[in-house]
């Protein structure tokens, strides 16, 4: 079955510190994948999409595909970074799969 | 952000009352999307529609139904609404397959 797994319930960095957040997923094919951001009672908004190999706000994303993982990754956490990320990934059809999310709290 | 808006932004409602939320977007997109989203769960689909009347159902749209008479609304409709329906729900767009969604900025919904 098609799954999106991010492992990481909440996650708490400290300013300056490194951020990694996890998302696995399981698929045979070759996916879109995307990470998404929800700051406090807002919409969720797009961070960045694999494709596009873009840096947003300090972060990426690189596809393992041997490790079928697409973490995210910033290397100085930053206080607004406090949000709820998202991982997601499209399937090959119009859909999107996300995962359960994680909450990242920067300690000030 | 995309012009997409819901109405109403926040409601409360009763065990057995009939519910519908609406999603209107103005960016002529093809395919639209609602979601729930619940703690622990994330986001999980409940429909989504890739034309006018043209609608198919997510992961749990027991209790749910959809229309989508014109490109730039999709309606949800609680027919009975339920406490286990107490979510945040999302309507999102797309251009198409593979594409980027785009979020609205969602509704709360309370079922006492």
């Amino acid at each position: 079955a098609q799954r999106v797994t991010q492992p990481e319930k909440l996650l708490s960095v400290f300013k300056g510190a490194p951020v990694e957040l996890k998302c696995n997923y399981s698929y045979s094919g070759s996916p879109e994948l995307f990470w998404y951001v929800q700051y406090s009672r807002q919409r969720l908004q797009l961070l960045l999409r694999h494709i596009s190999r873009e840096s947003i706000k300090g972060f990426t994303a690189d596809l393992n595909k041997g490790e079928t993982s697409f973490h995210l990754k910033k290397p100085f956490a930053q206080e607004e970074d406090s949000a709820m990320y998202y991982c997601a990934l499209n399937f090959g059809n119009e859909k999107l799969t996300f995962g359960t999310g994680t909450r990242l709290t920067i300690i000030p | 952000d995309a012009g997409i808006t819901q109405s109403p932004r926040h409601k409360v409602t009763e065990t057995g009352t009939p519910v519908t939320l609406r999603c209107h977007q103005t960016e002529n997109h093809r395919y639209m999307y609602w979601y729930r989203q619940d703690p622990g769960h994330g986001l999980r689909l409940i429909h989504y529609s890739y034309g006018v009347k043209d609608t198919d159902k997510g992961e749990v749209s027991d209790g749910y139904s959809v229309s989508r008479s014109k490109t730039e609304d999709f309606l949800l409709t609680l027919e009975s609404a339920t406490s286990s329906q107490t979510s945040v729900y999302f309507c999102a767009i797309s251009g198409g397959q593979g594409k980027t969604q785009y979020f609205g900025p969602g509704t709360r919904l309370l079922v006492l």
